[in-house]
């Protein structure tokens, strides 16, 4: 089973700075690499699919890049919105099964 | 649109079962398998398995095994997931997802349906 390890845990930044996660698998997973944002209470919400490809309705200001086994999300700008955990994500080959990183919070200075 | 309505909050005794349904609209419901995750209180996402509804076939995380039920109902546009031999480290949000094929990110999510197990 491949395992993600996401780092740092928490993320402490202003708002306007930059913020980078990062993603890194036990084995290569090609580009098939996801990332998604989580507010209190709500669903997960897609914000990257194949490690750099922006979901439908995402802002610029979040990139995704990386292959292989590292990965990273970059928020070019942080703004208030953005403070929330992070989490990637990564499928396997038939049978189709996924595994999630343990989330990396970024949270207001 | 694709909208999943997810039955109500569950409390459980351990030892029991619990199934929890989403049902589906906006779109043809044997056009989109069905995703199963959850997240216990505080904790991160763990996927669960998946079901086509089309033909019914499964698929199960290996730590779910034997312990996991995935079903449909076409003509109701439900899909069902149950859990059996409940125990405490089960307590969780447990959310349905629904993606246009196998390979598919999770792009269309249920609001979740709260888990409780205790005696």
């Amino acid at each position: 089973e491949i395992v993600l390890t996401q780092s740092p845990a928490t993320l402490s930044l202003s708002p306007g700075e930059r913020a980078t996660l990062s993603c890194r698998a036990s084995q290569s997973v090609s580009s098939y690499l996801a990332w998604y944002q989580q507010k209190p209470g709500q669903a997960p919400r897609l914000l990257i699919y194949d490690a750099s490809n922006r979901a439908t309705g995402i802002p610029a200001r979040f990139s995704g890049s990386g292959s292989g086994t590292d990965f990273t999300l970059t928020i070019s700008s942080l703004e208030p919105e953005d403070f929330a955990v992070y989490y990637c994500q990564q499928r396997s080959n038939w049978p189709p099964q996924w595994t999630f990183g343990q989330g990396t919070k970024v949270e207001i200075k | 649109q694709v909208q999943l309505v997810q039955s109500g909050a569950e409390v459980k005794k351990p030892g029991a079962s619990v199934k929890v349904s989403c049902k589906a609209s906006g779109y043809t419901f044997t056009s989109y398998y069905m995703h199963w995750v959850r997240q216990a209180p505080g904790q991160g996402l763990e996927w669960m398995g998946i079901i086509n509804p089309s033909g019914g076939s499964t698929s199960y995380a290996q730590k779910f095994q034997g312990r996991v039920t995935m079903t449909r109902d076409t003509s109701t546009s439900t899909v069902y997931m149950e859990l059996s031999s409940l125990r405490s480290e089960d307590t969780a949000v447990y959310y349905c997802v629904a993606v246009a094929g196998p390979y598919e990110y999770f792009q269309h999510w249920g609001q979740g349906t709260l888990v409780t197990v205790s005696s």
